[in-house]
């Protein structure tokens, strides 16, 4: 049973650009959570998906948006990339209303200069 | 792989002794708690949670003990291996109020030979 994949695993922007992350998540889950964790630092949540829909955000600007596929898996966009939002972006499923049961990703460095 | 955490506060222990980790929390009002461990090059794993109706909660070699009344979470992992080395975080909380986690700053644990 294949835990939760992300793509790619290291991406490198320029200021400006934008980037698209892809999660795939563990088989039986539905939720999918996006999270920013800078160097040194615990992940900060983005924002969560559910049935397609954005269900709760964390505190993060219009820039970052995402998409949920009716396969579950999920996709996070950034617009207009920042050197601030260089970071290792990770992934997160769990099963609606198992909020605690979250499984996590590898993670995408991306690397904006 | 990844490097994560390069400026964490470190707690080094010798193999085989007990380790205990801290974290203190910021939302009085947070009712669930999770410890996470983290290797370099992956995603967050689970270890342990803890909901506030609780004071403490054990499992496999590892122990969670939570203060309200200090906000304060606590991680023992008894007899030390050298594959506890990593960075562990500890994440808050409010039931029903989605899958919002607040990551800790988190603690590098080595483990001396």
């Amino acid at each position: 049973d294949a835990g939760v994949t992300q793509s790619p695993t290291h991406l490198i922007k320029t200021r400006g650009q934008q980037v698209t992350l892809r999660c795939s998540p563990k088989s039986g889950h539905d939720t999918v959570s996006w999270y920013q964790q800078a160097l040194g630092q615990g992940p900060q949540f983005i924002f969560q998906y559910y049935e397609e829909e954005e269900r709760q955000r964390g505190n993060f600007p219009d820039r970052f948006s995402g998409h949920q596929f009716p396969n579950y898996s999920s996709e996070l966009n950034v617009n207009a990339l920042l050197l601030g939002d260089s970071a290792l972006y990770l992934c997160a499923s769990s099963r609606t209303g198992l909020a605690g049961e979250q499984y996590f990703g590898p993670g995408t460095r991306l690397t904006v200069t | 792989g990844e490097s994560v955490g390069l400026h964490l506060p470190t707690l080094s222990v010798q193999e085989g002794d007990n380790s205990i980790i801290n974290c203190a929390y910021s939302n009085s009002a947070s009712d669930y708690f999770i410890w996470y461990k983290q290797e370099s090059g992956k995603g967050p794993q689970f270890i342990i949670d803890i909901r506030s109706n609780m004071d403490k909660r054990q499992g496999q070699r590892v122990t969670v003990l939570l203060n309200k009344t200090v906000k304060h979470l606590s991680l023992q992992i008894a007899a030390t291996q050298p594959g506890d080395s990593a960075v562990y975080f500890c994440a808050e909380n409010r039931e029903n109020y989605g899958q919002n986690f607040v990551f800790g700053p988190g603690t590098r644990l080595s483990v001396l030979p």
